[in-house]
């Protein structure tokens, strides 16, 4: 499997845009990038997704480099609930292989 | 809600026990996974079933099985338990589309003690 890189952990004020970066030089063609975010205490939860284009929904935007080797997850304003683990899982079979993804805290 | 559940919530047992972990699907859901989170190896994949057959394997131990009942419902069997087996369990569904999206559960919490 294609592996990511992120950082360890972010840190964020609250309300203010988050940029949460993931390195994947190794991406092959047909691997679809994901967001998964897992809460403290609950299961993950699907964010967002993209093949090549930037991808925008309720929840955040995906911005890809044109080369497709980094990705960057945007939450807008960032709020205390988005205080999470959040992992870029490179897709092209099924199971998902998370690694150990970017803890964002956010401060009041 | 993700529209997944999983039962039992949480679950205690001994060593050398043998337990069942439930899970039902989003509806309309073919695809179901399951997952084990322990904090030394972090989230990962067990086993994958659609409709019923094995679809994939990931690091599931021998002592572990799964199947996946006609009304698409799933179960993971934990046997002979060792304190090694206590973590989180996610089990996760999708409807197969591509890219795959999951949904996963609340999880059950094994302590094997």
């Amino acid at each position: 499997d294609a592996k990511t890189t992120q950082p360890n952990s972010m840190e964020s004020n609250e309300e203010e845009p988050v940029h949460l970066p993931c390195n994947h030089s190794t991406i092959s063609g047909t691997d679809y990038i994901h967001w998964y975010r897992q809460l403290p205490s609950q299961g993950p939860e699907y964010v967002i997704h993209g093949l090549t284009s930037n991808v925008n929904n309720r929840m955040a935007s995906l911005a890809i480099a044109e080369d497709r080797k980094s990705s960057t997850l945007i939450l807008h304003r960032a709020t205390l609930r988005d205080a999470a683990v959040y992992y870029c899982i490179l897709n092209s079979g099924y199971a998902l292989n998370f690694g150990k993804g970017t803890s964002l805290l956010v401060t009041p | 809600d993700s529209g997944v559940t999983q039962t039992p919530k949480h679950l205690i047992t001994a060593t050398g026990q043998r337990v069942t972990l439930r899970c039902s699907p989003r509806s309309g859901d073919l695809s179901v996974y399951w997952y084990q989170q322990s904090l030394d190896q972090g989230l990962q994949f067990l086993i994958q079933y659609y409709n019923g057959e094995e679809r994939a394997k990931g690091n599931i131990l021998e002592r572990f099985s799964a199947q996946q009942f006609p009304d698409l419902h799933s179960e993971l069997n934990l046997s002979s338990l060792e304190l090694g087996d206590s973590a989180l369990y996610f089990c996760a569904s999708s409807d197969q589309g591509a890219p795959d999206t999951q949904y996963f559960g609340p999880g059950t919490r094994l302590t094997v003690l």
